[in-house]
């Protein structure tokens, strides 16, 4: 089974400062995704990625297949990115190939 | 818009009752998920099924089992609920084959109390 790291587990910020958010696995993958939590809210993808960087918005996403390494970067942060961001890896075989991260909890001061 | 709600959003119940959890998506997906949600754990897979009358056990399926009778939903049941089993419980689908789990949709979650 594939070990999911996140780091840090916790960060807090201030408004428009630079967030960067980094996810480790153990065994290779066939792609790796990171998902958005608000409080009390439900789960939504960000990005679905098996090589290079993918950008939405303010939100970028890496990763480095040798290295077994993804980062997910926040510009120009702001409150409402305030949320729990999970890692999630597909080492492929179905459904129990997915191994989530135990998640980073984001907060953005005003 | 296609959507993956889940229901009930809350629900409180006694130990030993069966109480299910309703999970229905208009994605069309063949891919349907049940995961539970706990402090200091990643997601957890109980239950999962690649398309109609196809189920199969997840990580911690002791104590649950789901049926898939359509497309659309696949109902998750607690058969005596326990009080290791007071969770959120997420539902999600995907479009992708056996081999590839690809985008996943989530409900809302279902905070499920069992006193």
């Amino acid at each position: 089974k594939n070990e999911v790291e996140q780091s840090p587990q916790n960060l807090t910020a201030q408004e428009g400062e630079f967030i960067t958010i980094n996810c480790s696995y153990s065994v290779g993958i066939s792609a790796l995704h990171w998902l958005q939590q608000h409080p009390g809210g439900g789960i939504v993808s960000l990005f679905m990625l098996s090589s290079g960087k993918k950008k939405h918005g303010r939100l970028i996403a890496t990763i480095n297949i040798q290295e077994k390494h993804s980062s997910l970067h926040i510009t120009a942060s702001h409150p409402r990115d305030s949320a729990v961001y999970i890692c999630a890896v597909d080492s492929g075989g179905g459904a129990d190939g997915l191994t989530f991260g135990k998640g980073t909890h984001l907060i953005i001061q005003p | 818009d296609a959507e993956i709600t889940q229901s009930p959003r809350h629900k409180i119940t006694e130990t030993g009752r069966q109480v299910t959890l309703a999970c229905h998506q208009t994605w069309n997906h063949n891919n349907m998920f049940w995961y539970r949600q706990d402090l200091g754990h990643g997601l957890r897979l109980i239950h999962y099924s690649y398309g109609v009358q196809d189920t199969n056990k997840g990580e911690v399926s002791d104590g649950y089992s789901v049926s898939r009778s359509n497309t659309e939903d696949l109902p998750l049941t607690l058969e005596s609920a326990a009080s290791s089993q007071t969770s959120v419980y997420f539902c999600a689908s995907s479009e992708h084959n056996r081999r590839y789990t690809g985008e996943l949709f989530f409900g809302e979650g279902s905070r499920l109390t069992v006193l």
